[in-house]
Parts: C-alpha cells; sequence; structure tokens
C-alpha cells in the first residue's frame, strides 16, 4: 500500500532528553513536511525538504531538527531547547510535478512530556 | 491580520441540511486552494482541491473569488458522517508547495 508512515503513535519525552519522531513514505515524493498541531489550532510547520540533503525552516522551527538523507525519510528530532513539546506531530509529503499539487498526511505522532 | 482565516464554529446543524463555510486568506500570489476534512485526533484528509472558480464533487461544492480573496465550502444534504473539522489550506506559491493552514471550522451534523 502507497502511503506515508509515521512511529510512534505516541511518545513520552523525559525533561532534557532528546526524541525523535519517525516519517517515511513510500510515494515517491519529492517533498516533505512537519507540522505541529495544539489542541483547537490550525498546522504550523516546523521544517519542509524539497530534495534529498536539503530542508528549511518553517514558521516554528526552534527547539527542533531535521535531517533528509534519503528520499522516501524525513525525522524530526524534538531537543531539549523545545520548552513545550506536548502537541500532534504530522509529516505530510507532497510531488513538486504540477501546478497544482496538495499534500498527503501520515497519521500523526502525539508527543507528551513525563 | 492572520493569513488564514476561518469562523471555528461549531455549526451544529440537523440531518439533511445545508450548510457553508468561508475562509479567507492574505496571500494574493495563492493559486491552488485546499480543503482538507480532519477527524477528532486523526490526520487531515484532502477533501477537495480548487484552483479554478470552483469544483464540485457529490454533495460538496467549493468556490474560489479571487477579487475578494476568499474560499467557500458548501455541503450538501449532510449526514452524520460529515461531523469533522474542515480546515482550509491556501498554496503560498512557494516551489516547494508550502500550505499555510486555518484553524479550522468545526461541523456536527445533529441526527
Amino acid at each position: 500500500d502507497g502511503g506515508i508512515t509515521q512511529s510512534p503513535k505516541y511518545l513520552f519525552r523525559k525533561e532534557g532528553q532528546n526524541v525523535t519522531l519517525s516519517c517515511e513514505q513510500n510515494l515517491n515524493h519529492d517533498a516533505m513536511y512537519w507540522y505541529r498541531q495544539d489542541p483547537g489550532q490550525g498546522l504550523r510547520l516546523i521544517y519542509y525538504s524539497q530534495i534529498v540533503n536539503d530542508f528549511q525552516k518553517g514558521d516554528i522551527a526552534e527547539g527542533y531538527s531535521v535531517s533528509r538523507e534519503k528520499k522516501e525519510s524525513f525525522p524530526l528530532t524534538v531537543t531539549s531547547a523545545q520548552k513545550n513539546p506536548t502537541a500532534f506531530y504530522l509529516c505530510a509529503s507532497s510531488t513538486l510535478t504540477g501546478k497544482h499539487q496538495p499534500q498527503h498526511f501520515g497519521d500523526g505522532t502525539r508527543l507528551s512530556i513525563l | 491580520r492572520k493569513e488564514v482565516e476561518q469562523d471555528p464554529g461549531p455549526f451544529n446543524v440537523p440531518e439533511g441540511a445545508t450548510v457553508a463555510f468561508n475562509c479567507t486568506y492574505s496571500n494574493s500570489a495563492s493559486q491552488s486552494f485546499f480543503w482538507y476534512r480532519q477527524d477528532c485526533r486523526k490526520e487531515p484528509k484532502l477533501l477537495m482541491s480548487v484552483y479554478s472558480s470552483g469544483n464540485e464533487d457529490g454533495r460538496f461544492t467549493a468556490q474560489l473569488n479571487r477579487a475578494s480573496q476568499y474560499i467557500s465550502l458548501l455541503i450538501r444534504d449532510s449526514k452524520l458522517s460529515d461531523s469533522a473539522t474542515y480546515l482550509c489550506a491556501p498554496a503560498s506559491g512557494g516551489s516547494a508547495r508550502q500550505l499555510t493552514f486555518g484553524s479550522g471550522t468545526q461541523l456536527t451534523v445533529l441526527p
């Protein structure tokens, strides 16, 4: 089945700890994105990547880091510098071919502080 | 002014009703617009794409007004299963196809 897989579904972070959220896609999409969603809020862009080994900061990149070593993978690390990490994290991907292309989402990771 | 504004609702409508949501956007460079549906504690799922004046898919119609910079979503003959939050997402116009999401409009269809 083609799609976007995020893991784990639930994650707990201890204070001072870095945690990494996984996102893998087998859609052969060029672009991948990470969003954060807080209760009752829209999605805010953390980081995005259009091509392997390149990525750009979104609106709320502080306290987060990413890598894009393979086209199909775009892991997000929530560092200890992110003081309020509790949120629903969503990974998305999109083809860059054609003018009007939507983003498709994985089923998300819920991160909480212990 | 927020980049994308939606009436948060909630909209509570009876089954069979017609309901419409509006979404205003500030980036005049936006060329593509998307409506996503998000169920409670789930990921957003693409409902409709809009890039000309409008688009229709069964009971759902999306319309675009570029002059006034808003898009609308009309749902006819509402079903209980339409209960969800509807997110509006204009594309920013960048090469990476970034989207800017509204906070969503919550719809509850009542029996």
